[in-house]
């Protein structure tokens, strides 16, 4: 299993560009999450997908979108990115069952915005 | 909604010694107390995590302990390794499957 992958591995963007994060999973998990981690703040959660087909804003949603493809897939979204949103971006899945609740975390998606 | 303190930012001890993280959460119903270690350009990895019914877990050298009433809960890592330097993150969970992390703790392990 490879877990969880992400892809870009690195992005460089300029200010009013947008692009797509990719993120897949194929552990069968129900549940996906995007995050973000800044120096000195910990990962704060953008948004996330209790299970396929629905989609909620988490701690920072402003100037993202997702979209839930199918049960394997997650997408993130930056319209008109901005400086501020430079940042790694991880995204992760839970099985979501019973007890199970761990989330598994990708190796992230380094942005730079200029 | 949730807010996780975590203490300290950086911890340096000496090889053999014992590690301890701390953490505060706010909200009453989170159920769930993840610790997550992150090694440098990786995604962070779980290495223990505790449910609201249990006060205290261990596996191996490392040992969580969590107190409902005051609403905090600690990382314990016994005889530390070089290979046990990294940044360290507590969360708290709720029914939802939300979590929200502590600012991290950034650990040296020095020989």
């Amino acid at each position: 299993n490879a877990g969880v992958t992400q892809t870009p591995k690195f992005q460089v963007l300029k200010t009013g560009q947008s692009m797509t994060l990719q993120c897949a999973q194929d552990m069968n998990h129900n549940s996906m999450y995007w995050y973000r981690q800044d120096p000195g703040m910990g990962l704060r959660l953008i948004y996330y997908s209790a299970s396929e087909g629905t989609t909620d804003k988490g701690e920072v949603p402003n100037g993202y979108n997702v979209s839930r493809l199918n049960k394997r897939e997650f997408s993130l979204r930056l319209e008109s990115a901005a400086p501020s949103q430079t940042s790694v971006y991880f995204c992760a899945s839970s099985p979501r069952t019973g007890e199970q609740e761990t989330q598994y975390f990708g190796p992230g998606t380094r942005l730079l915005v200029l | 909604g949730e807010n996780v303190e975590q203490h300290p930012s950086t911890l340096s001890v000496q090889e053999g010694d014992s590690a301890v993280i701390k953490c505060t959460y706010s909200d009453s119903a989170s159920n769930y107390f993840p610790w997550y270690k992150q090694e440098l350009g990786k995604g962070p990895q779980l290495i223990i995590d505790i449910r609201s019914n249990v006060g205290e877990k261990k596996d191996q050298r490392i040992a969580v302990t969590l107190n409902k009433t005051a609403k905090h809960f600690s990382l314990h890592i016994t005889e530390t390794q070089p290979e046990d330097s990294a940044v360290y993150f507590c969360a708290g969970g709720d029914s939802w499957g939300k979590l929200q992390f502590g600012a991290g703790t950034q650990v040296v392990v020095t020989p």
